[in-house]
């Protein structure tokens, strides 16, 4: 069975700082893997998608590697703002359509 | 477009009672999925559909739950009776295809509280 584990469960940090969160997974057969944000009592919106044959993918300030071999992926957030702040999630898709996600990061920016 | 949509956005109800949940999908996506989120259990995959079709319902906690998808633009997830730990977060989400190349949109979500 598919198990996503995410660390840390919480990060505080001052506006402007450079972060990096991180997500490891125990089944390395995945089709791809995505960086989800959740914002409180919000729905999900989908931040960034690697294939499995892909090592990173970057978008403005985020940028997500992958690395299939060990189980890691790792999303970097450069120059953090108080806009950030919200939870972050990570979900790899298994067989079918399935998607399994870790617990989440919940990101504090500070002004 | 608009947008998965999802209603009601809150529910309220007494432990017994039949709890009906809706969703539209992304118009001409062919994958439905709903999830159920708490803080004990994070967000679970309960059941998804292919053009209208149950594939996986492994997730589906137990009989009381049910899910349809009558026509490509509604789905109805219901819980008959509800119990007090159907408390929880439920979301709708689609995509256009499966897994590979394509991401799911998800809708707001229902949050359901069962007294």
């Amino acid at each position: 069975k598919q198990e996503v584990t995410q660390i840390p469960a919480a990060l505080s940090v001052p506006e402007g700082e450079n972060l990096v969160l991180n997500c490891s997974f125990t089944d390395s057969a995945i089709y791809n893997l995505q960086w989800f944000r959740q914002d409180p009592g919000k729905g999900l919106t989908s931040l960034l998608l690697i294939q499995s044959s892909q090592r990173e993918q970057t978008s403005g300030r985020l940028n997500a590697s992958l690395d299939k071999s060990s189980g890691r992926s790792t999303l970097y957030i450069a120059a953090s703002q108080p806009g950030d702040s919200a939870t972050y999630l990570c979900a790899v898709t298994t067989s079918g359509s399935r998607l399994t996600f870790g617990e989440g990061t919940q990101l504090t920016v500070n002004p | 477009d608009a947008g998965v949509i999802q209603s009601p956005r809150h529910e309220v109800t007494e432990m017994g009672q039949e709890v009906t949940l809706r969703c539209k999908p992304i118009s001409g996506h062919d994958y439905l999925f709903w999830y159920r989120q708490t803080m004990m259990r994070g967000l679970e995959l309960l059941i998804y559909f292919n053009n209208n079709v149950p594939i996986d319902d492994s997730g589906m906690p137990e009989d009381r739950f049910s899910a349809k998808m009558p026509n490509a633009s509604f789905s109805t997830l219901k819980i008959q009776p509800s119990e007090p730990r159907d408390s929880a977060v439920y979301f709708c989400a689609s995509s256009l295809t499966s897994g590979s190349p394509d991401t799911q949109y998800f809708g707001p979500g229902t949050r359901l509280t069962v007294l």
